[in-house]
Order: structure tokens, then C-alpha cells, then sequence
């Protein structure tokens, strides 16, 4: 079956735009993970959505950073004013009751 | 909390060479220990899991790794490496409970096979 996908690949934007990523996990994953990798920082866990229970919001590093998950599946990350130090490869992950986490191929965000 | 160091931030081998790449983790709880890899502008695949049960655990691609509790250490190895096995290698850490998927990684090992 179809993996993790992520929209887009690669973004470009200006300092202090406003960007959205996507994350469409595996089908009927019921739990899906942000993380964010950056040259300085390495992998860094940002948000986790489990079901309908409240997210684990305790990685986002800034208020700037939002997430939400709609039915379900689909999850976006928005990230407001977007700063230099923003630039990393968002990673969205999917899982289904066990330990394993599936990777998307992650959007490359470059802040100018 | 909970860390992971590898030691090693690059490894230069040649084919067919063994490898090992290290990784100790801290954790005042129970673990699981992934080790995941990334080839160039990929995500990251899972090579192998330790969640309890045999320390050694075998993974694709060849690769193993030995979870020894009493040195907080999960390395990873190969006994013959091949040029496609260049990639960049992650350790992790999660552990059992409300966020037990929540990961914490090391900062990765280059592994680069010459010919």
C-alpha cells in the first residue's frame, strides 16, 4: 500500500510568511508524529497526535508552530512569521498500534 | 529524559569490510532502540528494533545489533559492506508509556563505503 506522504517537496519562502506542510500518514494509522531536522539541531521531535486524545505538543519550539489533525488522518504543520532558523526538512511519521514509525520523505523548508 | 550519542559522526570503510557504529543511550526508564537509515534527500527507513526479549537483534540489508543493558549501548553492525550501503545512520530511543512513540535520536553517523 501507498506510504507516507508529504506535500510539498521543497519550499521556498520569505522571512516572516506564513507556510503550511502536509502530512497524508498510512491509512488507518491511528498515531502521527512531526519532527524536524536541521544541520545545527540533528532530529528533533516536535508534535504527536494520538487518536482523539490531546497532542504532545511539548517539542514545538516556539508558539510560532502549530499543528492540527483533521479526522483523523490528514495533518498539517503551520508555521507563522517564518524565521531563517526555520529552515529544515520536516519529517511526518505514521504508526499503527506497535513500535514502528513509517517516515515520509519529508518537505525541505528554505527560509530567505 | 532521554539521550543518544553516537560516537562517531563519520565512518569512511571499503567494500566488504565490517562495520560497527556505536550508540549509548541514558534513560532513568525501560527503552526501545531503533536504528533507522537515510540515504541522500529520503526519508529514514527502519533497519532493525530491539523491545525486549533475545540482545541481539537482526535487521535488512544484513545489519544487526546488540543491546547491552549494562553499558547502555545498542551498536550496529555489518560483517561485509557494500558501496549502496553509503547512508547516513541513526540511533533512537523511545520508551513504554503514554508517548511511547515519542523517538529521541542521536545526531547520526555518516557511514561511507569506498571501492
Amino acid at each position: 500500500g501507498a506510504g507516507v506522504s508529504q506535500s510539498p517537496s521543497n519550499k521556498v519562502t520569505e522571512k516572516g510568511k506564513d507556510v503550511e506542510l502536509r502530512c497524508d500518514p498510512i491509512s488507518g494509522h491511528t498515531a502521527l508524529y512531526w519532527y524536524r531536522q536541521s544541520l545545527g539541531q540533528g532530529l528533533e521531535f516536535l508534535i504527536y497526535f494520538q487518536g482523539n486524545s490531546a497532542p504532545d505538543k511539548s517539542g514545538l519550539p516556539s508558539d510560532r508552530f502549530s499543528a492540527e489533525r483533521t479526522g483523523g488522518s490528514v495533518s498539517t504543520l503551520t508555521i507563522q512569521r517564518t524565521q531563517q532558523e526555520d529552515s529544515a526538512v520536516y519529517l511526518c511519521a505514521s504508526q499503527s498500534g506497535g513500535e514502528t514509525q513509517y517516515f515520509g520523505p519529508g518537505t525541505r523548508l528554505l527560509v530567505l | 529524559a532521554q539521550s543518544v550519542t553516537q560516537l562517531d559522526s563519520q565512518v569512511p570503510v571499503f567494500e566488504e569490510a565490517p562495520v560497527e557504529l556505536r550508540c549509548n543511550y541514558s534513560s532513568s526508564v525501560s527503552v526501545y532502540l531503533f536504528w533507522y537509515v537515510q540515504y541522500p534527500n529520503q526519508g529514514l527507513q527502519l533497519l532493525l528494533k530491539y523491545l525486549s526479549g533475545s540482545t541481539l537483534v537482526k535487521g535488512i540489508n544484513g545489519f544487526e545489533a546488540e543491546f547491552n543493558k549494562s553499558q547502555t549501548s545498542f551498536h550496529l553492525r555489518k560483517p561485509s559492506v557494500h558501496i549502496s550501503d553509503t547512508a547516513e545512520y541513526f540511533c533512537a530511543v523511545s520508551s513504554p508509556g503514554t508517548s511511547y512513540g515519542k523517538l529521541t535520536f542521536g545526531q547520526g553517523t555518516i557511514l561511507t563505503v569506498h571501492p
